[in-house]
Formats: structure tokens, C-alpha cells, sequence
């Protein structure tokens, strides 16, 4: 069990640009979320995934954010046009899905944008 | 909305003090779990409480979920500069329980 692991930790873009972040889960873990944090707040949801079906997303997020889980394994997240208002910490977490099963985090990739 | 009001937002004490923070809602939850999370990482799961009344022992953290499932309180006994992070609850959505949302936190200063 190596984790979760998110790529990269820190990401500094300009307003406008798109950035793509990465998150590998527990490896048998079939559900995987991802969450936003600004500071002092609590994780944000974002959207999930059962697999490789993205069970929902967030009413809260505009067309320019989007997720896969082509193959039920990795994900990624897009963001297109980059707003000053997307910096936020982009944490994911993976759980197998059963019961209460606990969420196991990444360390997150930390987004500024100028 | 079914939402999680986490309380105090803020609490700074000296070490070997006591201490309780609330994690309160109008909705009822099958359950809600307790995250510390540290600057720069992501939460880690402290304990899961599922049974209305229900009490956990976790070291000096002692966590109850109410009789009604709609509120938890976490318990600190003497607490220690390494109890210092953030402190956050989280329960399933009402509507999709493996849709799992937070409170904003209740983030813990412990002097030495």
C-alpha cells in the first residue's frame, strides 16, 4: 500500500492558462473523489468516481472544470481558463467503496494562480 | 442543504488543558467520521462512529455521536503540541451515501 499520490504538489500558473493535475489511488480502492480546500476551510466536493463512471459533480463547478478515470485507475482534473478564484489546495482521496470506508487522502497539489 | 457546522472554528490552549469540539447538524447522518488534518497534507481518519450514543476511545481523544445522529463531539484529555491541526467531521449525503461532505474544521493551537 503506497498511498495516494497527487502530481504535482505545487502548481503556479497564470489567469487564463489550463492545468492539469493527476491523482494515483490505493490500488484497489474503485471509488476515488476529488475535493477543494481554500485555507481554513474544510475539503469542498468536487466529484467522484466508482471506477471509471463519474458519479457526480459538484453543481458548484463551472463547465471549465473537468475529471476522468479513463481506465478505472488514475485521474485527472482539468482546469481550463484559470481564475485568481481557482487557488485552492485539489486534494483526492480513494476509498474502496464499502460501507463506512474510509477516505485515505493525498497530500494534495497546491494551486496559485497569478 | 444538509450541512456539518464544526465549532469552535478556532482554539488555541495550553498544553495539558482539556478540550471539546462540536461537530453539529439539523440532518440525521448513519454515521460520521473525525479527519486531523496537518499543514500540507491531506486529512487521515481518526475514527468512524455509526451508533447513535455511541462512544470511542482513541488515547486521550474520546469521540461520541448523538443519541439522534445528528451532532458528534470530540474529546481531548490533557492535550499535547502534537494534537495541533485541523480537526474535521464528515458524514454521508443524504441522498448518495457514498458521497462523503466536511465541515469547515475546527483548527486546534496547543501551547507548550
Amino acid at each position: 500500500d503506497t498511498g495516494v499520490s497527487q502530481d504535482p504538489r505545487h502548481k503556479i500558473t497564470k489567469r487564463g492558462q489550463n492545468v492539469t493535475f493527476r491523482c494515483d489511488p490505493i490500488s484497489e480502492h474503485n471509488r476515488l473523489y476529488w475535493y477543494r480546500q481554500t485555507l481554513g476551510q474544510g475539503p469542498e466536493f468536487l466529484t467522484y468516481f466508482q471506477n471509471e463512471a463519474q458519479l457526480e459533480k459538484s453543481r458548484l463547478l463551472s463547465d471549465r472544470f473537468s475529471a476522468e478515470r479513463p481506465k478505472g485507475s488514475f485521474s485527472t482534473l482539468e482546469i481550463q481558463r484559470t481564475e485568481q478564484g481557482d487557488s485552492a489546495m485539489y486534494l483526492c482521496a480513494s476509498s474502496q467503496g464499502l460501507g463506512n470506508s474510509p477516505l485515505h487522502f493525498g497530500n494534495g497539489t497546491r494551486l496559485t494562480v497569478t | 442543504t444538509q450541512l456539518l457546522e464544526q465549532s469552535p472554528q478556532f482554539l488555541s490552549i495550553q498544553e495539558g488543558e482539556n478540550l471539546t469540539v462540536y461537530c453539529n447538524s439539523s440532518s440525521v447522518f448513519s454515521s460520521l467520521q473525525w479527519y486531523r488534518q496537518e499543514p500540507g497534507e491531506g486529512p487521515v481518519l481518526l475514527v468512524t462512529v455509526v451508533t447513535g450514543g455511541e462512544v470511542k476511545k482513541l488515547k486521550r481523544l474520546t469521540f461520541q455521536f448523538g443519541d439522534a445522529r445528528k451532532d458528534s463531539s470530540l474529546h481531548i484529555t490533557a492535550a499535547q503540541p502534537g494534537d495541533t491541526g485541523l480537526y474535521l467531521c464528515a458524514g454521508p449525503d443524504m441522498n448518495r451515501d457514498d458521497k462523503i461532505i466536511f465541515g469547515k474544521g475546527t483548527r486546534l493551537h496547543i501551547l507548550p
